[in-house]
């Protein structure tokens, strides 16, 4: 199993520029979430999904989308990029609500 | 958000010593991660706690969740260089689903 697959790995953005992060994984998990890791401060959570058909915001949503169409996968939209969205997102997913996260390898961001 | 105290936020240690890091929180959580995390990488599971007084090991790594819930403790033992890397506790409050509140990290440098 590849796990939870993230990509690109390193991108770099415009600010107003628009892209998606991808994330997928093959553990058929129902839980998948998004974080930001900035320097000095822990991950913390963008958006999670619950099932397909299913998000939700978490701790720091704004200037980010999340669809869920199916098991596998789980994007992150950015509509328009500031530099405050310069940092690392890491996908994440679990079996169930109360359980350990898997995390994939992150993807570098910088918005210029 | 929650706040995660984790400290110490660096150690210098040589190696065959052993390490012990703290999280601490204002709040109750019914669940405690650590994870592990190396340049480049996502967080790695090392060891999750669901009880309040649990005490778990992986090889040489010894977690226990505290009495309160409002801590976790995280101890390694016999230190070698490949345990270097960056250490963090995540808590989970039982009634927020799966958000998990990440410490900001522990820096582990280990001196051959």
């Amino acid at each position: 199993n590849a796990g939870v697959t993230q990509t690109p790995k390193f991108q770099v953005l415009k600010t107003g520029q628009s892209m998606t992060l991808q994330c997928a994984q093959d553990m058929n998990h129902e839980y998948m979430s998004w974080y930001r890791q900035d320097p000095g401060m822990g991950l913390r959570l963008i958006h999670y999904s619950v099932g397909a058909g299913i998000t939700d915001q978490g701790e720091v949503p704004n200037g980010y989308n999340v669809s869920r169409s199916t098991t596998e996968d789980f994007p992150l939209r950015l509509l328009s990029a500031a530099p405050s969205q310069t940092s690392v997102y890491f996908c994440a997913s679990s079996p169930g609500l109360i359980e350990k996260l898997f995390f994939g390898s992150g993807t570098q961001l910088s918005v210029l | 958000g929650q706040q995660l105290n984790q400290s110490p936020q660096s150690m210098f240690i040589q190696e065959g010593e052993d390490v012990s890091m703290n999280c601490t929180s204002s709040s109750i959580f019914n669940t405690w991660l650590w994870y592990k995390q190396e340049p480049g990488e996502g967080p790695v599971l090392l060891i999750a706690l669901y009880k309040a007084g649990e005490l778990t090991s992986n090889g040489r790594l010894t977690a226990q969740f505290g009495i309160t819930r409002k801590d976790s403790f995280l101890n390694i033992s016999a230190s070698i260089p490949s345990d270097v890397g960056i250490y963090f506790c995540a808590g989970q409050l039982g009634n927020t689903g799966n958000q998990f509140y990440f410490g900001t990290g522990t820096s582990l440098t280990v001196i051959p």
